[in-house]
């Protein structure tokens, strides 16, 4: 069956290191992998957006690579801050559109002081 | 200020009651979404439209109904045959063409009394 797993356990980690995030999917061949944010409460808000003939994307301190081999997705916070702290989801399609999204888990980040 | 909007952010049902949640756009967006969020779960998606007057089942359809009547509203409602209605309703448009991402709204807490 289809699968997208995130790690269920909340990521800590110290203000100013990297934090790292996993996402990884079985049984699918998606054209493209998204991440989204989401703050307790609110609904997600768009990050970035990885092609499958991509490895990797950067914005500002975030970072995502793309590996259809391993079927799998890290997404990196350089310089993390408390204000990371939230919930990532990730998502793919692999329809080619953005018609049927499928959403893993999320990983809870917690940056501390 | 351009957007999706939903209401009510809280809304309690009875037993055997039918609820409406609704989500309005502004974006001039072709594709809609509903989806229901629980407790350590991703999103789960309800129902889709893609164009005014066509709406789609997602992988939990059962107990919802939508209409898609003008393109910048599409109202869900939870019926009696959902058992288990309690859970945050995120709404969600897209433009509906190519790779794109997805705007969420501000979400719906459900609560049965």
């Amino acid at each position: 069956s289809q699968k997208i797993e995130q790690n269920s356990e909340a990521l800590n980690i110290q203000e100013g290191k990297t934090a790292t995030l996993t996402c990884n999917y079985t049984n699918y061949s998606p054209a493209y992998l998204q991440w989204y944010r989401q703050d307790p409460g609110r609904g997600p808000v768009f990050l970035l957006l990885i092609r499958e003939n991509e490895k990797e994307k950067r914005k500002e301190r975030l970072k995502v690579t793309f590996d259809t081999t391993l079927k799998q997705s890290l997404f990196h916070i350089t310089a993390s801050q408390p204000a990371d702290s939230a919930t990532y989801l990730c998502a793919l399609d692999d329809t080619g559109t953005a018609s049927k999204l499928t959403f893993g888990t999320g990983t809870r980040l917690q940056v501390t002081l | 200020d351009g957007g999706i909007t939903q209401s009510p952010k809280y809304l309690f049902r009875k037993e055997g009651q039918n609820v409406t949640l609704s989500c309005e756009q502004n974006l001039n967006h072709d594709a809609m979404y509903w989806y229901r969020q629980d407790p350590g779960q991703g999103l789960r998606l309800i129902y889709y439209s893609q164009i005014v007057n066509d709406f789609q089942k997602g992988d939990i359809a059962e107990g919802y109904s939508v209409s898609r009547e003008k393109k910048e509203s599409f109202p869900l409602t939870v019926t009696s045959a959902q058992k288990n209605p309690t859970a945050f309703y995120l709404c969600a448009s897209s433009r509906g063409q190519g790779v794109e991402t997805q705007y969420f709204g501000p979400g719906t807490r459900l609560l049965v009394l």
